[in-house]
């Protein structure tokens, strides 16, 4: 499985924007880009998902750069409930999800 | 909610022993995935069925076994319980298999074995 790395943690100011940067040097053509994110006493949760453009939903936008060996989740505007761990998974044909240590998103008041 | 249900929420049991952890996927999802997540070990992928078959598998112990029924709902058993099965297990479905769609999970069953 290709890898992705991430930083242990990162804070944050409330209402300000946040980039969670992932780096994934050995991406493949097929992997798809995902992020999820596990609050506390949570089940993780889908966040977003892409191929090679960049996406945008209701909850945040992904940044995939153009050779795709790193992308960056931006949350536009940061607030309190967004504390959390965020991962960064590649997936391919095989299916599997499969979660790293993730950044742990602190969020200052 | 994600529509992702898992039961029991919390089991308490004892070394040795054998439970079942039942998991309903949201409707229509064809995929369910199982994780187990310890403090010190993460979130780990155990097994996925794909509309009742196996379909990818991961850490997961010969002990420890799952199926998915027709009607789409799974099981996953954990027989001969150590004490360092205790996790929280954590039920996803999908509504197709593939990387290029979403998974939804549930909020888990707490597994404490004494």
């Amino acid at each position: 499985d290709a890898k992705t790395t991430q930083p242990n943690s990162m804070e944050s100011n409330e209402e300000e924007p946040v980039h969670l940067p992932c780096n994934h040097s050995t991406i493949s053509g097929t992997d798809y880009i995902h992020w999820y994110r596990q609050l506390p006493s949570q089940g993780p949760e889908y966040v977003i998902h892409g191929l090679t453009s960049n996406v945008n939903n209701r909850m945040a936008s992904l940044a995939i750069a153009e050779d795709r060996k790193s992308s960056t989740l931006i949350l536009h505007r940061a607030t309190l409930r967004d504390a959390a761990v965020y991962y960064c998974i590649l997936r391919n044909r095989d299916d599997k999800i499969i979660f790293g240590k993730g950044t742990r998103l602190h969020i200052l008041p | 909610d994600s529509g992702v249900t898992q039961t029991p929420k919390h089991l308490i049991t004892a070394t040795g022993q054998r439970v079942t952890l039942r998991c309903s996927p949201r409707s229509g999802d064809l995929s369910v995935y199982w994780y187990q997540q310890s403090l010190d070990q993460g979130l780990q992928f155990l097994i996925q069925y794909y509309n009742g078959e196996e379909r990818a598998k991961g850490n997961i112990l010969e002990r420890f076994s799952a199926q998915q029924f027709p009607d789409l709902h799974s099981e996953l058993n954990l027989s001969s319980l150590e004490l360092g099965d205790s996790a929280l297990y954590f039920c996803a479905s999908s509504p197709r298999g593939g990387p290029n769609t979403e998974a939804f999970f549930g909020q888990g069953t707490r597994l404490t074995v004494v």
